[in-house]
C-alpha cells in the first residue's frame, strides 16, 4: 500500500465545531486531491492542489477549504461543522504528470451530530 | 463533462470462479486513462489495472484483465480464479489526457462467497 496517511480515521463531532482532517504523503507526490465518498459509495473530487500554494476547487461544491503550504501536506479545514458535512473523506496523491496513477489514504470517517 | 457508469450495483461470485464488472463512459476526446479501482472494506482504495486509450492491447495484471472497446466506449474488468481477498468496491475511473482529475463511476460491490 501506498505511504499516504489520514489523521484521523474516525471523528465524531458536535454541530458548529472547526475540524481539521490531516492527509501527508512521503512520496514526494507533487499533485493531491481530496474527494467526499458519500454513503452510496460514489466519490466526488472536492479539492486539489499541483502543488506547494496551489489549491483549486473541485467538481463538488464543498463548503471546507485546503492549504498546502508544505508538498507532503494537504489539510482540510471545516469552519463550523454540519450534520450535511457526515461523510467519508479520502485524501490522495500523484505524481506531476496529469494522468498518473493515484494512491489513496484510509480515509476519514466524519460524523456531525 | 465526462461520465462513467457501471450499470452493475453489486455481484456474487464463487471463489475460484470468473466475474466480469462493466464499465462505460462518455466522452469527446480521444487521449484518456481507464484505470479500475478496487477499495476493501475499511482499507485504503488501491489500483487494480490501467489501460492508455492509444494502447490497443488489453491490459493484465495477474488474474484480473480488461476488455478496452474504444469505438463502444467500454471498459469491462475480469477477476480470474476469484479469491475471498477479492470482496470489495470496484470503482471504475476515467482520466482524460490533457484533465486534471479523476472522473469514477458509481461503483460495483463484488462478494466472493466460500
Amino acid at each position: 500500500e501506498a505511504d499516504i496517511y489520514q489523521t484521523p480515521r474516525y471523528l465524531v463531532i458536535g454541530t458548529g465545531k472547526k475540524i481539521t482532517l490531516e492527509c501527508s504523503q512521503t512520496m514526494g507526490h507533487d499533485k493531491m486531491y481530496w474527494y467526499q465518498q458519500d454513503p452510496g459509495m460514489e466519490l466526488h473530487l472536492i479539492h486539489y492542489s499541483y502543488g506547494v500554494n496551489s489549491t483549486e476547487k473541485g467538481d463538488l461544491s464543498s463548503e471546507s477549504t485546503v492549504s498546502r503550504i508544505r508538498t507532503e501536506h494537504f489539510p482540510l479545514t471545516l469552519e463550523s461543522a454540519r450534520p450535511s458535512h457526515t461523510s467519508q473523506y479520502l485524501c490522495a496523491s500523484s505524481e506531476y504528470r496529469s494522468t498518473d496513477t493515484q494512491y489513496f489514504g484510509p480515509g476519514t470517517r466524519l460524523t456531525v451530530l | 463533462a465526462q461520465t462513467v457508469t457501471q450499470s452493475q450495483p453489486e455481484m456474487s461470485v464463487q471463489e475460484a470462479e470468473t466475474v466480469t464488472l462493466s464499465c462505460t463512459y462518455d466522452t469527446s476526446e480521444n487521449n484518456y486513462y481507464l484505470f479500475w479501482y478496487k477499495q476493501p472494506p475499511s482499507r485504503q482504495m488501491i489500483l487494480v489495472i490501467r489501460q492508455e486509450a492509444y494502447k490497443q492491447q488489453n491490459a493484465t495484471e495477474n488474474r484480473f484483465s480488461v476488455n478496452f472497446q474504444k469505438a463502444a466506449k467500454s471498459f469491462s474488468l475480469k477477476i480470474s480464479d476469484s479469491q475471498l481477498g477479492d470482496t470489495a468496491m470496484y470503482f471504475c475511473a476515467f482520466h482524460e489526457a490533457a484533465g486534471n482529475k479523476l472522473t469514477f463511476g458509481g461503483g460495483t460491490r463484488v462478494l466472493v462467497k466460500p
